[in-house]
């Protein structure tokens, strides 16, 4: 069955420098959810979307921004990146807003 | 607000012993339970979960139920093995998004 799919699995970046990870959910699933999990830590919600629209939002800083497409995939934007950026970033998608939710595999972001 | 405390790790065990990990949440409303696990280098993947009080989970030997009166959803196994060892994590779901404890990292000894 299909999985939820980010890219790209591993990123590098300086600091200050922007980032930008995609997340493309199981198909027919029209809900996206951010979720970011430092080193050791458990994940922590960021941002999520309903049909295109915010439906919810967590502890996103402000240098983050995301959105939904019209073909339901999502992406975070990341810009004036710190070294505590440093952590795997989660999508995860459902078939309705609230319902079970699918991760995807994850992207590695460090920050140098 | 919604929150989830998980019994602290790390937890060390022998190959077939019992596996007991508590996990008690705090939430306005009727949460839906979660238990994910995650593998070295790995994504989160879904263990089992609970859509309501007294629902039980179970998958690949684990269970839990969802104890409203104890606000508890424990995860057990009865003889865990090698391949078990991971990060597991009790999550609830309230209307949207998972807030998730802090994990237990369980490594079982041959």
């Amino acid at each position: 069955a299909a999985g939820v799919i980010q890219s790209p699995r591993h990123l590098i970046k300086e600091k200050r420098e922007t980032a930008t990870l995609k997340c493309y959910p199981i198909p027919r699933h029209d809900t996206v959810y951010w979720y970011q999990q430092g080193p050791g830590q458990d994940p922590q919600f960021l941002i999520s979307f309903y049909e295109k629209m915010q439906s919810d939002k967590g502890s996103i800083p402000d240098r983050f921004s995301a959105q939904q497409f019209s073909d339901y995939h999502s992406e975070l934007n990341m810009s004036s990146l710190e070294l505590g950026d440093s952590a795997l970033y989660f999508c995860a998608s459902s078939l309705r807003s609230g319902g079970e939710q699918y991760f995807g595999p994850g992207t590695r972001l460090t920050v140098t | 607000g919604n929150s989830v405390t998980q019994m602290e790790g790390p937890v060390t065990l022998s190959e077939e012993a019992f596996l007991t990990i508590n996990c008690t949440y705090t939430a306005t409303g009727y949460p839906s339970l979660f238990w994910y696990v995650q593998y070295p280098g790995e994504g989160l993947q879904l263990l089992l979960k609970a859509t309501k009080a007294d629902d039980k989970g179970s998958n690949k030997g684990f269970e839990a139920t969802y104890r409203k009166e104890t606000t508890s959803f424990h995860l057990e196994k009865g003889s865990v093995q090698v391949s078990d060892s991971a990060v597991y994590f009790c999550a609830l779901q309230g209307a949207q998004k998972l807030v998730f404890g802090q994990g237990t990292r369980l490594t079982i000894n041959p």
